[in-house]
């Protein structure tokens, strides 16, 4: 069935350095890709997303890409900040019920 | 900004009580989930919902039930709370692509 794999499960980096967080998705149908960032005793919270028709998108410190062929995504954090730490969730998504990875506990040390 | 809403927020009760986890959300949304998450981080879907009576189990067997009487309202019950089930539950709802989440129920069976 549909799949997505994230790595790694546990990402720890010095505050002001960058982070990054790659998925892979097995359904090529896939065409929609949000992430996902949950703080401690909250909800997660879609924090930006990227279309299939888009290889790029930047918001801020925080950007995505998406290589389509290899049916890979990644979420880019650059110069990390203490209120970065969470875990955070990719996801992939066609027209039927969105399959999340098992999500990334970020650590930013001070 | 999503609106949806989970009632409690925390709820510590004795093994064999029936219990309600109440979601909401007034955005519209015709499509509504229900997940168990665990220690782990992962999120694992037990129900979802397309519309009014439309719902459906998900990928990871539940002993819980739900319903959809309103567009607005996707309530979960347990009707015999054991140990097992404490877990944090997160209520969804997406329309289109985007999904949004609620602030989660922190559920202890003692």
């Amino acid at each position: 069935g549909e799949n997505v794999e994230q790595h790694p499960s546990t990402l720890s980096v010095q505050e002001g350095d960058s982070a990054v967080i790659k998925c892979t998705y097995s359904d090529s149908a896939s065409n929609y890709f949000p992430w996902y960032k949950q703080e401690l005793g909250k909800g997660p919270q879609l924090i930006i997303d990227i279309r299939s028709n888009v290889g790029e998108k930047k918001d801020q410190r925080i950007a995505v890409t998406l290589n389509k062929t290899a049916k890979h995504f990644s979420l880019h954090i650059t110069e990390t900040q203490p209120e970065d730490s969470a875990v955070y969730f990719c996801a992939a998504t066609g027209d039927d019920k969105i399959i999340f990875g098992k999500g990334t506990r970020l650590h930013i040390l001070p | 900004e999503a609106d949806i809403y989970q009632t409690p927020r925390y709820l510590v009760i004795g093994t064999g009580k029936k219990i309600t986890l109440e979601c909401s959300q007034t955005m519209g949304h015709d499509k509504m989930y229900w997940y168990q998450q665990d220690p782990g981080m992962e999120l694992h879907l037990i129900h979802y919902s397309y519309g009014v009576n439309s719902t459906e189990k998900g990928d990871l067997s539940s002993e819980s039930t739900v319903s959809r009487i309103r567009t607005e309202h996707f309530p979960l019950t347990l009707e015999s709370a054991r140990p097992s089930h404490t877990s944090q539950y997160l209520c969804a709802s997406k329309q289109g692509s985007e999904q949004y989440f609620g602030p989660g129920t922190r559920l202890t069976v003692t």
